[in-house]
């Protein structure tokens, strides 16, 4: 069965410190990938996604990930990380159409 | 630009009571999927569509009914409601295609059973 593995429940940066979000899949296949932010009380925002293609995949707000198939991994990142970006990010693998599959979450902190 | 509508915001049941969680989306999109959301678990797919008249069961299927007669709607049903349903539910779309594909949430309804 598919099923995807965020390492950490919590991260904690400073303001202008690289964020580095881990993400480790499962598949058989090579997958559809995701990235979603929630802030607190609202739905899911699609940070970015990996279908075909280039393996580098940039995404909204100055966020990036590189699929790397080696190393089943579908890690974020962003440079300088600014207080806006408090939030809680899940990364998500489609094994097949209609179906998403969740990590638990990465809710990521920043401080002044 | 609606997107994915969920109705309602909050509801509160008591032990035993049905009800149906509404979603509706406005981008003709083939997909649709509902999802539930518990601290620690992350979100755990109950059933899924892939078109109308086409549904299946997710991880979490038991205690929920869904069908799908149109491309707009996809309701939730739940058929007797348990404290273990208390949770936050998110509905979501996608288009088919690989350009097209990335599902959109809708804002969630949080149900609290008592």
């Amino acid at each position: 069965a598919q099923s995807v593995t965020q390492l950490g429940s919590h991260v904690s940066v400073s303001e202008g410190a690289l964020v580095l979000l881990r993400c480790n899949y499962s598949s058989s296949v090579p997958p559809y990938l995701f990235w979603y932010v929630q802030y607190p009380n609202q739905g899911l925002q699609l940070l970015l996604k990996y279908t075909t293609g280039a393996t580098l995949v940039k995404g909204i707000n100055g966020f990036e990930a590189e699929f790397k198939k080696s190393e089943t991994s579908f890690h974020l990142t962003k440079p300088s990380a600014h207080m806006s970006d408090a939030a809680e990010y899940f990364c998500a693998v489609s094994p097949q159409g209609g179906k998403l599959i969740f990590g638990q979450g990465t809710e990521l902190s920043v401080k002044p | 630009n609606a997107g994915v509508t969920q109705t309602p915001k909050f509801q509160v049941l008591k032990t035993g009571q049905s009800m149906t969680l509404q979603c509706a989306q406005d981008m003709n999109h083939e997909y649709m999927s509902w999802y539930r959301q518990d601290p620690g678990m992350g979100l755990r797919l109950i059933h899924y569509s892939v078109g109308a008249g086409i549904t299946d069961q997710g991880e979490v299927p038991n205690g929920y009914n869904v069908s799908r007669s149109t491309t707009e709607d996809f309701p939730l049903r739940l058929l007797s409601a348990a404290p273990s349903q208390t949770s936050v539910y998110f509905c979501a779309s996608s288009g088919a295609g690989t350009a097209n594909y990335g599902y959109t949430f809708g804002s969630g309804t949080r149900l609290t059973v008592v």
